[in-house]
């Protein structure tokens, strides 16, 4: 059974630094990793999603990467902004016939203030 | 694009009595994933339609069922209502509910009294 963690469950920051963001999933056989957004109370927000062949994706101040031997992903977010404060998800499919089920990790809750 | 749309965005409900939410997909979606958020479970898959099927199927009771039309928009029933149902509820559509990226409506908000 997937099971997906992520550290640290939440992290406070001055604006301007750059901070990485961990998720690890137990079942290395995925076929994708996405990375998500949760503003207090909303949907959630697709930022990336890297598929199992690749190492890295890019958009604008977000990095993520992927090492699949390890189990391991992280989401790198460049010159943090208050803005960037949120919650932020990792999720991977459940796999097999588990058609439409992401296993989602339980979080970091990120504040960057002024 | 227009993206995933839920409705109603509020709800407030009394327990016993049930409920039904929708959601319309991305246009070309075929795949409807629902999903419960609460503060002390997180998010929890209910199910998962593609071409008017329930392929896939959380462990929630009986009382939570679904469906989908031709036209790929689902709905969701929750029945005999609990306290413990109240959350966010949540949809997300793809391609083909596979290997490919989700996108998540902005939720239903349930609450239970």
């Amino acid at each position: 059974k997937q099971e997906v963690t992520q550290i640290p469950a939440a992290l406070s920051v001055p604006e301007g630094e750059n901070l990485v963001l961990n998720c690890s999933f137990t079942d290395s056989a995925i076929y994708n990793l996405q990375w998500f957004r949760q503003d207090p109370g909303k949907g959630l927000t697709s930022l990336l999603l890297i598929q199992s062949s690749q190492r890295e994706q890019t958009s604008g101040r977000l990095n993520a990467s992927l090492d699949k031997s390890s189990g391991r992903s992280t989401l790198y977010i460049a010159a943090s902004q208050p803005g960037d404060s949120a919650t932020y998800l990792c999720a991977v499919p459940a796999g097999g016939t588990s058609y439409g089920k992401l296993t989602f990790g339980q979080g970091t809750i990120l504040t960057v203030h002024p | 694009k227009a993206g995933v749309t839920q409705t109603p965005r509020y709800l407030i409900k009394t327990r016993g009595q049930q409920v039904t939410l929708s959601c319309s997909p991305i246009s070309g979606h075929r795949s409807v994933s629902w999903y419960q958020q609460t503060p002390g479970q997180g998010l929890q898959f209910l199910f998962e339609y593609f071409s008017e099927t329930q392929r896939n199927k959380g462990n929630f009771p009986g009382r939570f069922s679904g469906r989908q039309f031709s036209n790929s928009r689902s709905e969701m029933n929750v029945s005999t209502l609990e306290l413990g149902d109240s959350a966010l509820y949540l949809c997300a559509s793809s391609w083909s509910g596979s290997i490919d990226e989700q996108y998540f409506g902005p939720g239903t908000r349930l609450t239970v009294t």
